[in-house]
């Protein structure tokens, strides 16, 4: 079945040191991929999302990387703050489907030492 | 950002109890969901409404009943739980296609004595 399998599961970086999580997908039809920053107690947020027609998404210190042949997508925080430690999930969907069912990765922690 | 609102934020509940789970969205979004997130586990999909019709179900036991009666409100109905059902249990809304963000409630956290 559909499946999303995201690496590493915890991640710890210092202050100003770059984090990179990544994540691969299984079913080809997949073209809508978004990002979930979840906090301690708090809801999943959106931080950033791509479709399948863009290789590659910015939005200041948040990158998104798109591989469509390798099946595999990655995010990358640059310049990391004490504020960016959370949980991250990513996705994928099927743009197509009218459900907007979303398979999520197991998540990743990630710990910023200041 | 308060427009997914879910009631209550706790609840404590006996397996023999009955209890429901509400979820409003205030964003015109016309797709409504049920996750179950517990830890050490991805989020799972439970139930998927659009346009007020149910659309998808998970495999989800029948314990779990979900209703909803127009685009802005979700509930879930709960009967008979199990105590591995005790998790944080997420609404989300979305316009009602593929490629369009979720967004997502507080959440209810659910614990089953």
């Amino acid at each position: 079945g559909e499946n999303v399998e995201q690496h590493p599961s915890t991640l710890s970086v210092q202050e100003g040191d770059s984090a990179v999580i990544k994540c691969t997908y299984s079913d080809s039809a997949s073209n809508y991929f978004p990002w979930y920053k979840q906090e301690l107690g708090k809801r999943p947020q959106l931080i950033i999302d791509i479709r399948s027609n863009v290789g590659e998404k910015k939005d200041q210190r948040i990158a998104v990387t798109l591989n469509k042949t390798a099946k595999h997508f990655s995010l990358h925080i640059t310049e990391t703050q004490p504020e960016d430690s959370a949980v991250y999930f990513c996705a994928a969907s099927k743009g197509s489907s009218n459900t907007g069912k979303l398979i999520f990765g197991q998540g990743t922690t990630l710990q910023v030492k200041p | 950002e308060t427009g997914v609102t879910q009631t209550p934020r706790h609840l404590v509940m006996g397996m023999t109890n009955k209890k429901s789970l509400k979820c409003e969205q205030h964003l015109g979004h016309n797709a409504m969901y049920w996750y179950k997130q517990s830890a050490k586990k991805p989020l799972e999909l439970m139930f998927v409404y659009s346009l007020e019709e149910r659309v998808e179900n998970n495999s989800v036991p029948s314990r779990f009943s979900p209703e909803c009666p127009n685009s802005s409100h979700l509930f879930l109905h709960l009967h008979t739980l199990q105590p591995e059902d005790s998790a944080l249990y997420l609404c989300a809304s979305s316009q009602s296609r593929g490629d369009q963000p979720q967004h997502f409630g507080d959440g209810t956290r659910l614990s089953i004595l």
